[in-house]
């Protein structure tokens, strides 16, 4: 089974504060995505990467950064959180057309 | 470009009773893929059907069934015997050949009351 991993449920950060979300999948698929979800908004897109070094703007990338220094592993990064970016943050991996999620972080900014 | 839309922002029914979600497409590609994930409480996304644009059978799968039409860019997602342990956010989704990206309607929140 695929497994994709994120490094929390749940985070509390201050305004300001550098914010790391990581994500981990153990499948060796080259292409994984950050999304995050909103009430009413769906799921959108904020950065995706389909190698090593890759990235992609998604829809939304403003106040967001990613780094992908090995495969398996694509990390977001907030550079000053704030308020607004207060949600719920799903990482995917995918292989052809089939994206496997891990189960999110609800991270809430004070 | 690609779009998904779901119209049903919220539904409520009575457990027991079917209930429908609604899906329409657009999209240019003449090959793309159809998914359903269903988002409980808990939050995370469980994956319930793909289907790719060549294959327009209908779909039964226990108390789910999937009703996919090319004519109509629509792939409806209907409940039967609803229960309460449906009580979710469902998200129709598209992908298409030609981009990498996934895109998603904004959610049907369905709740199934006692």
């Amino acid at each position: 089974d695929v497994k994709v991993t994120q490094s929390s449920r749940y985070l509390v950060k201050r305004t300001g504060e550098k914010v790391f979300l990581e994500c981990v999948q153990d499948m060796d698929h080259e292409n994984m995505f950050w999304y995050r979800q909103d009430p009413g908004l769906g799921l959108r897109l904020i950065y995706f990467s389909y190698d090593v070094k890759m990235k992609e703007k998604g829809d939304i990338p403003e106040g967001y950064s990613v780094s992908r220094e090995k495969k398996e592993r694509f990390s977001l990064i907030l550079e000053s959180a704030s308020t607004n970016q207060t949600s719920m943050y799903l990482c995917a991996s995918r292989v052809e057309s089939e994206q496997f999620f891990g189960p999110g972080t609800r991270l809430t900014v004070l | 470009a690609q779009k998904v839309t779901q119209a049903q922002t919220e539904i409520s029914v009575v457990e027991k009773e079917d209930v429908t979600l609604d899906c329409v497409y657009e999209t240019r590609d003449t090959t793309y893929y159809l998914f359903w994930y269903k988002q409980p409480p808990s939050g995370e996304l469980v994956f319930l059907i793909r289907r790719n644009s060549f294959d327009e059978q209908n779909e039964i799968s226990g108390r789910y069934s999937w009703n996919f039409q090319k004519s109509t860019s629509s792939f409806n997602f209907t409940i039967t015997a609803s229960q309460v342990v449906d009580s979710a956010v469902y998200f129709c989704a598209l992908y298409g050949g030609g981009s990498e990206k996934l895109v998603f309607g904004k959610g049907t929140k369905l709740t199934v009351n006692p």
